[in-house]
C-alpha cells in the first residue's frame, strides 16, 4: 500500500531565503508523485510532478523536486522565499495500482516573514 | 472550459437532514472523485469514478452516497448529516489511461457545517 509523510506541519521563512519542504513515501509500485499547493481559501493547484522522465522535476512559480528512490523521498525546494508562497502544501501519491487514487500527505503550512 | 464546478460554495445544515453537493466538469474526464478536508488531516478520499455507471468506495465513504449517470456529473449525498461530517468537501477529476500519472484537477470546494 502507499502512503505519505510530510515531516513537517508548519514552516516558517524569511522573505528571499530557501523554502525546503520535505516529503517521504512509501510505495509497493514506481510511485507517480505531485506536489499541490492551496492558498487560503482556494482550491488545489498542481504546483508539479514526477513522471519517471527526470528525478529533477520543475514546476511552477520557481519551484523545485527531486525525486531520491534510495531515500524515497520528494522534497521541494524554492532557491527564494516570496510572500505570495505563503499557503499549504500537500505531497501526493498516485496508487500506480490502477486504481487511479490519489493519496494526500497532511500538508505543510509555509509562512514567508517579511 | 469551466473545469471542474461545484454548488454550492457554501451550505449549513441541522443534524439529520440531507442534501447534495453538485460535482461537474467538462474536460471528458472519466475519473472523478469527492475529497473531504479537515484541519491537520490533509485530504480523504470519500468516493471515486472510473467511467459513468462505476462508483467505488474511498477510505472515509460512510455517510454518503455517490452516483455516476453521465460523465459530467458526479454528485455526493449526505443521507442524514451529522456534525462529523462538518468540513470543506473537494471534487475533481482526470483523464483516465496507462500512466497514472495523469494530474487530478480540483474544483473550489464547498463549505459544509453540520449543526
Amino acid at each position: 500500500a502507499q502512503s505519505v509523510t510530510q515531516l513537517d506541519s508548519h514552516v516558517s521563512v524569511s522573505e528571499g531565503t530557501p523554502v525546503l519542504l520535505r516529503c517521504n513515501y512509501s510505495s509497493s509500485y514506481s510511485p507517480s508523485l505531485f506536489w499541490y499547493v492551496q492558498h487560503p481559501n482556494k482550491g488545489l493547484q498542481l504546483l508539479l510532478k514526477y513522471t519517471s522522465a527526470a528525478t529533477l522535476v520543475k514546476g511552477i512559480n520557481g519551484f523545485e523536486a527531486e525525486f531520491k528512490k534510495s531515500e524515497t523521498s520528494f522534497h521541494l525546494t524554492k532557491p527564494s522565499a516570496h510572500m505570495s508562497d505563503a499557503a499549504e502544501y500537500f505531497c501526493v501519491v498516485s496508487d500506480s495500482s490502477g486504481t487511479y487514487k490519489y493519496i494526500f500527505g497532511t500538508g505543510t503550512r509555509l509562512k514567508v516573514l517579511a | 472550459n469551466a473545469g471542474v464546478t461545484q454548488t454550492p460554495k457554501f451550505q449549513v445544515l441541522k443534524t439529520g437532514q440531507s442534501m447534495t453537493l453538485q460535482c461537474a466538469q467538462d474536460m471528458n474526464h472519466e475519473y472523478m472523485s469527492w475529497y473531504r478536508q479537515d484541519p491537520g488531516m490533509g485530504l480523504r478520499l470519500i468516493h471515486y469514478s472510473v467511467g459513468a455507471g462505476i462508483t467505488d468506495q474511498g477510505e472515509v465513504p460512510n455517510g454518503y452516497n455517490v452516483s455516476r449517470s453521465t460523465t459530467e456529473d458526479f454528485p455526493l449525498r449526505l443521507l442524514s448529516a451529522a456534525p462529523s461530517q462538518t468540513s470543506v468537501y473537494f471534487c475533481a477529476s482526470s483523464r483516465v489511461g496507462t500512466s497514472s500519472y495523469n494530474e487530478q484537477f480540483f474544483g473550489p470546494g464547498t463549505r459544509l457545517t453540520v449543526l
